[in-house]
This record gives structure tokens, sequence and C-alpha cells, in this order.
């Protein structure tokens, strides 16, 4: 079984689109993540929910908008797409910081 | 702010070498230290962790010790294989449970036959 899981695996759209990456967790986590890994390798942290409540926001344009509907979902929403979004998309849950956290498999997003 | 530096890469190496990557953090209270690896085309792996100074991870032949006094947590292995190629980071997250972690930029790895 996949502990964490995101869809789709690969998206390429066009500049102006709006889209979404979904993410589940069957590890029974209370806290999701959304990071962002550049075409440096370099990765941020982009939101952190808990429990369904959003706890952290880091500087991200509100054309991003996370959606959790549940404390085993957390989807990403992109409105309005920019080539500086491509990147790659990594969702992640954890139970506790000290156990460190799960990482689901990515997903590569092309803005053309 | 929180904040994790390590060595640049890339770092290529014959299999067998010795395999030292250097980490060092800037952190206030007590964070948890963690080394993930990434293979090529794959997400984030956890490669191993610590929560608490002198502590040492280990997991797959690598090893890396919280070193408090010296705030760093280098990650070694004595003898590297051609599959340990991957992008390594050093990484950690702050002293309340579920703070998100933070990155420093990764170390590529190439190991050659």
């Amino acid at each position: 079984d996949t502990a964490v899981s995101q869809t789709p695996k690969y998206l390429v759209t066009q500049m102006g689109n709006d889209k979404s990456i979904k993410c589940e967790q069957n590890l029974g986590h209370d806290t999701m993540y959304w990071y962002k890994q550049d075409s440096k390798k370099f990765l941020k942290i982009m939101f952190s929910y808990n429990n369904k409540e959003l706890i952290i926001n880091e500087t991200v344009p509100n054309r991003f908008s996370p959606k959790s509907p549940d404390k085993a979902h957390l989807n990403l929403h992109i409105n309005s797409l920019e080539l500086g979004d491509s990147a790659v998309y990594f969702c992640a849950s954890s139970q506790g910081g000290l156990a460190g956290q799960i990482f689901g498999p990515g997903t590569r997003l092309t803005v053309t | 702010g929180n904040s994790v530096t390590q060595m640049e890469g890339p770092v290529t190496l014959s299999e067998e070498a010795f395999l030292t990557i250097n980490c060092t953090y800037t952190a206030t209270g007590y964070p948890s230290l963690f080394w993930y690896v990434q293979y090529p085309g794959e997400g984030l792996q956890l490669l191993l962790k610590a929560t608490k100074a002198d502590d040492k991870g280990s997991n797959k032949g690598f090893e890396a010790t919280y070193r408090k006094e010296t705030t760093s947590f280098h990650l070694e292995k004595g003898s590297v294989q051609v599959s340990d190629s991957a992008v390594y980071f050093c990484a950690l997250s702050g002293d309340s449970g579920n703070t998100p972690l933070v990155f420093g930029k990764g170390t590529r790895l190439s190991v050659i036959a």
C-alpha cells in the first residue's frame, strides 16, 4: 500500500490555465504539507495543515489554494498558471516532528 | 530563522570509497535532524534521523551524529556503491511538533564502478 500518493505524476499545461494536484495519505497522520522543488533541486515549504486546519502559509502567491477535505487529503489548486510555477510539487505527512515526514512521489508540473 | 547548510556538489567517488557529506545548521531550541535521499526520478526517502544531541542515526550503512557543540550532522558511509548515486538532503525540523522541514540545497553523489 502506498503511504502517501499524489496524482497526477506529470502535468503539462499552458500558461493561464487552472490545475489541481491531489494528495492522499493512509498513515493516519494529523499533519500534511506541500513542498516545491525547483529546477536546482531546492525544496521549500509552501503550506502545512494540521487536522484540516491551515497552520503555515509561506508567502506563496494567492493563486495557490490548498484544500483539506479531511485529514487524509490535502489538495493543491493553482489558478492562472505561470511559467515560473514549473517545478516538482511534493506532498508529505507526519505525526509529530520527531519521526520525520513521509513524502509522496511528487508531481512534475510543466507550464508552457 | 532556522537554516541548513550542506556542502556543494556534485561529489564523484569510486565504488568502495569513503563518503562524507557535511551539514551544519542554525536553529533555536532543540531541532530534530534528518537526512533524506532522492534517487533519480523519484521522491524523497527518509534515510536516517536524530532527535537529540549525541544521537547517532544509521541506515543502509550510512550514519550521522547530532553534534550540538559544532551544530553539525555530517553524513558518512564507509564504502559506497553505484546504487548510492542520488541527491542527499540534510534537513531539520523545529522543536515543536509537526513543524515543516527546512532543507539544505542538496548534494548530488555519483558513484562510478
